[in-house]
């Protein structure tokens, strides 16, 4: 069994302040580690994924995320956060033995940057 | 195509009424996932294709829902006799070879009078 937790509903930042959004998760065995992010009324958009390797990953709009593997955690980060970055966002695990297997998403955390 | 495409945007059907959703993955890619997002909730798995292979249902929620995909691409997703908990955006994905993410839609929002 595979899940995901975002402990955070809602992470509140000023823009240029840094931003993290955290993730921990739990699989059987190694994980593939994904995050997405979903702007009002639309679908979700790729960010950054952890396959193997460097466990720090860059991804699209400034953002990455460091694996942790013995804290199971994929915290997601931003030096210094814009307004339009302000969205839902959503981390998602799969077990690395079950590639074409469904992705287990977390709850999502809003997160809101003021001006 | 370009992206995975789904359609209606959006439906408002009438309680006890049928009710299918389209999704048109991008083109080549063999596993097709449905998704539900309820309003303020996370993302609940319904169902993925890969292939030819048996489809994993686990995640309907019950038997008034259904998939099929047809030659390999066009998935429909049919909810008969709609209950007022249905209501939701139901988001499509599809993926490639490899380790590789998955490719959303923009969802399908359903609203049960």
């Amino acid at each position: 069994a595979q899940s995901v937790a975002q402990p955070e509903d809602q992470v509140n930042v000023a823009e240029g302040n840094p931003l993290t959004v955290k993730c921990t998760y739990s699989v059987s065995g190694n994980p593939y580690l994904f995050w997405y992010v979903q702007y009002p009324n639309r679908g979700l958009q790729f960010l950054l994924k952890y396959i193997t390797g460097d466990n720090l990953v860059k991804g699209s709009y400034g953002f990455e995320a460091e694996f942790n593997k013995s804290q199971t955690s994929f915290h997601l980060k931003k030096p210094s956060a814009l307004v339009s970055d302000s969205a839902l966002y959503f981390c998602a695990v799969r077990d690395r033995t079950d590639s074409w297997g469904k992705l287990q998403f977390g709850a999502g955390t809003q997160v809101v940057v003021t001006p | 195509g370009a992206g995975v495409s789904q359609s209606p945007s959006n439906k408002v059907t009438e309680k006890g009424k049928d009710v299918e959703l389209r999704c048109d993955p991008i083109s080549g890619h063999t596993a097709l996932y449905w998704y539900r997002q309820s309003l303020g909730q996370g993302l609940e798995f319904l169902i993925y294709f890969q292939g030819n292979s048996a489809p994993d249902k686990s995640g309907l929620p019950s038997d008034r829902f259904s998939a099929e995909r047809t030659g390999g691409s066009v998935s429909t997703l049919t909810i008969q006799r709609t209950q007022q908990e249905d209501s939701a955006v139901y988001l499509c994905a599809s993926k490639g070879e490899g380790t590789g993410e998955l490719f959303f839609g923009e969802g399908s929002r359903l609203t049960v009078l």
